[in-house]
């Protein structure tokens, strides 16, 4: 079975800062690894996908993510976080190419001025 | 990247009865999936929508509940059905095309 865990519900971060949203996963096969965004009201964005290539993936909007099979983690980070990052994320895992998504319970990102 | 349109975007409704949400999608997939994200959570799988054939639902989902009809590679059907306030959620159509993208979901209030 897969999962999904994300630490921290609320992440708080002063505008220009960096951002550093985590993720860990569990899967008994090679995982696909994602990330979205979901803003007030809508429904969710890609922000960037690891699918078993090169294990440092960036994605839009500045994100980027890396790969560590041995800690078994995907976190999201963002050198300068922008008022307008402020939003839900949500890490996700399928098995393989399925695509049939377990999502983490989601980090929401506040940016302060 | 591909585009999903769902309607409708919202709705308000009264216990007992059903609703069925569209998705339609601006090129062919190969897969289409149903999620519900309940209110203040994240989403969870309802089902596969399988081209031609019976949806694959995921545990603590059923067909007479959850209904789903997809009869080409560009649309989907979810059914809500004898809805009651516990069902009042988003409800979000996926489709893949090199990942899973999304539509704007669907926010049903049961009352």
């Amino acid at each position: 079975a897969q999962s999904v865990t994300q630490l921290g519900s609320h992440v708080s971060v002063s505008e220009g800062a960096l951002v550093l949203l985590r993720c860990n996963y569990s899967s008994s096969v090679p995982p696909y690894l994602f990330w979205y965004v979901q803003y007030p009201n809508q429904g969710l964005q890609l922000l960037l996908k690891y699918t078993s290539a090169a294990t440092l993936v960036k994605g839009i909007n500045g994100f980027e993510a890396e790969f560590k099979k041995s800690e078994t983690s995907f976190h999201l980070t963002k050198p300068s976080a922008h008022m307008s990052d402020a939003a839900e994320y949500f890490c996700a895992v399928s098995e393989g190419s399925s695509y049939k998504l377990i999502f983490g319970s989601g980090t929401r990102l506040l940016v302060r001025p | 990247s591909a585009v999903i349109s769902q309607k409708p975007s919202r709705d308000i409704c009264q216990r007992g009865t059903s609703l069925t949400i569209q998705c339609q999608v601006d090129s062919q997939v190969t897969m289409m999936f149903w999620y519900r994200q309940q209110p203040g959570q994240s989403l969870t799988l309802i089902a596969t929508a399988n081209q031609g054939s019976e949806a694959t639902y995921e545990s603590g989902f059923v067909i007479d509940k959850f209904p789903i009809s997809r009869p080409n590679l560009t649309f989907s059907t979810l059914t809500v059905s004898n809805m009651s306030p516990e069902d009042s959620s988003i409800y979000l159509c996926s489709g893949v095309e090199l990942a899973a993208f999304f539509g704007q979901g669907t926010r049903l209030t049961v009352v």
